[in-house]
């Protein structure tokens, strides 16, 4: 099992650009999200999915859309980038959505200039 | 909201000292979860506790869970410089899925070889 991929490591962007960041799991796991990380601030939590087809907003979620359209991909859209999302951006699921130990990809360094 | 507040931030400690960091809910727990972030790294599930005044431990790290569920600790017995990388807590309230997993900010331990 390759677990919890993402794509790209790094990428730099202009303001106003859009992305999206890939996030691909090969577990069957039914709970899936994304995390940022920012010196300092933890890990936050910007939006999650207990399903296909079922997401919701985490802590951090303005600016960032989900979809959720099968088990194994949940990709993270950055519709028009601003320099306040720069940061790591970590995508985790778990095989439950509950009591089950997040399993996170190895992130996604960005940079908006 | 719920915090989950972590202690201490940064923690330098010389090879073969002890170490410990402190975890706290404002509310309690459902169960808390550990994971350490090597330099560079991803977040590595570690353990997850569950019962009230829970003990767990792993070769020279133990875990407690509070009898309040709403407190928690990791402490490393004579650390060595493999033990260096930052070590999150994220507690889980009761009743909420992963969707409300509140991560600590972390404490960095440096380790002087």
């Amino acid at each position: 099992n390759a677990g919890v991929t993402q794509t790209p490591k790094f990428q730099v962007l202009k303001t106003g650009q859009s992305m999206t960041l890939q996030c691909a799991q090969d577990m069957n796991h039914e709970y899936m999200s994304w995390y940022r990380q920012d010196p300092g601030m933890g890990l936050r939590l910007i939006h999650y999915s207990v399903g296909a087809g079922i997401t919701d907003q985490g802590e951090v979620p303005n600016g960032y859309n989900v979809s959720r359209s099968t088990t194994e991909d949940f990709p993270l859209r950055l519709l028009s980038a601003a320099p306040s999302q720069t940061s790591v951006y970590f995508c985790a699921s778990s095989y439950r959505q509950t009591n089950s130990p997040l399993h996170f990809g190895n992130g996604t360094r960005l940079t908006v200039t | 909201g719920q915090q989950v507040m972590q202690i201490p931030q940064y923690q330098h400690v010389q090879e073969g000292e002890d170490f410990t960091t402190y975890c706290n809910s404002s509310t309690t727990l459902s169960n808390i979860q550990w994971y350490k972030q090597r330099p560079g790294g991803h977040p590595v599930f570690l353990i997850q506790l569950v019962k009230s005044g829970e003990v767990k431990k792993q070769k020279r790290l133990t875990f407690q869970f509070g009898e309040a569920k709403k407190n928690s600790s990791l402490h490393i017995t004579a650390t060595q410089t493999t033990d260096v990388g930052t070590y999150f807590c994220a507690g889980q309230r009761r009743g909420g899925s992963q969707g409300n997993l509140i991560f600590g900010k972390g404490t960095k331990l440096s380790v002087k070889p």
